[in-house]
């Protein structure tokens, strides 16, 4: 069975800096791996996705992410934060088309002004 | 993109009351339909998953007979909390996707509180 694992429950960051929210996986086979930004009260929104291809995935709003296969990791980054990054980040994972998503338990990223 | 609506955003009932929770996709046709409920501070759990056409098929530990789900149309489902209790107030969101897809489209989620 698939899972993810985002180790941190809050990550603090000054507006500027470069941000990193961390997210390892495991599946048997090939992941697909996403990354989805939720704000208060709403849905989530689809910032990038892994499925093949080149290692780092950019996406929306900035933010990258790079698959790293022996480490099983699937970090999202951003080289300058902002404000209105703060948000709640769930990084997620399927092993086949068709197959529901299994989430991790979300990271709550504050940037300060 | 795709957008996934989802119908009422906000609802409080009574509790022994029944709610109904649509989703629906609007621009596209989805085969494959997933409900989540998330808690305060807390990752999406899968509730079931439903085909268009087919019964739905529940997580384990998921009571089918509480939480009816129906994906009558390859754009529609629904989910009804029947006799509801102030334990199943949660945020409930669903996602849609196309046969053969990679990607899930989530709503904006429904808030239920039951009193």
């Amino acid at each position: 069975a698939q899972s993810v694992a985002q180790p941190e429950d809050q990550v603090n960051v000054a507006e500027g800096n470069p941000l990193t929210v961390k997210c390892t996986y495991s599946v048997s086979g090939n992941p697909y791996l996403f990354w989805y930004v939720q704000y208060p009260n709403r849905g989530l929104q689809f910032l990038l996705k892994y499925i093949t291809g080149d290692n780092l995935v950019k996406g929306s709003y900035g933010f990258e992410a790079e698959f790293n296969k022996s480490q099983t990791s699937f970090h999202l980054k951003k080289p300058s934060a902002l404000v209105s990054d703060s948000a709640l980040y769930f990084c997620a994972v399927r092993d086949a088309r068709g197959t529901p998503l299994v989430f991790g338990k979300g990271t709550r990223l504050s940037v300060i002004a | 993109g795709a957008v996934v609506s989802q119908h009422p955003s906000r609802v409080i009932c009574k509790s022994g009351t029944s709610v109904k929770i649509e989703c629906r996709s609007l621009d596209f046709q989805a085969t494959t339909m997933f409900w989540y409920r998330q808690f305060p501070k807390k990752s999406l759990m899968l509730m079931a998953t439903s085909n268009e056409g087919s019964k739905a098929t529940y997580e384990q530990g998921v009571e089918k007979d509480k939480f009816l789900i129906n994906h009558a149309s390859l754009t529609l489902s629904t989910l009804t909390v029947t006799s509801a209790h102030p334990e199943d107030s949660s945020f409930y969101i669903c996602s849609a996707s196309l046969s053969g897809s990679d990607e899930q489209f989530f709503g904006p989620g429904t808030r239920l509180t039951v009193l």
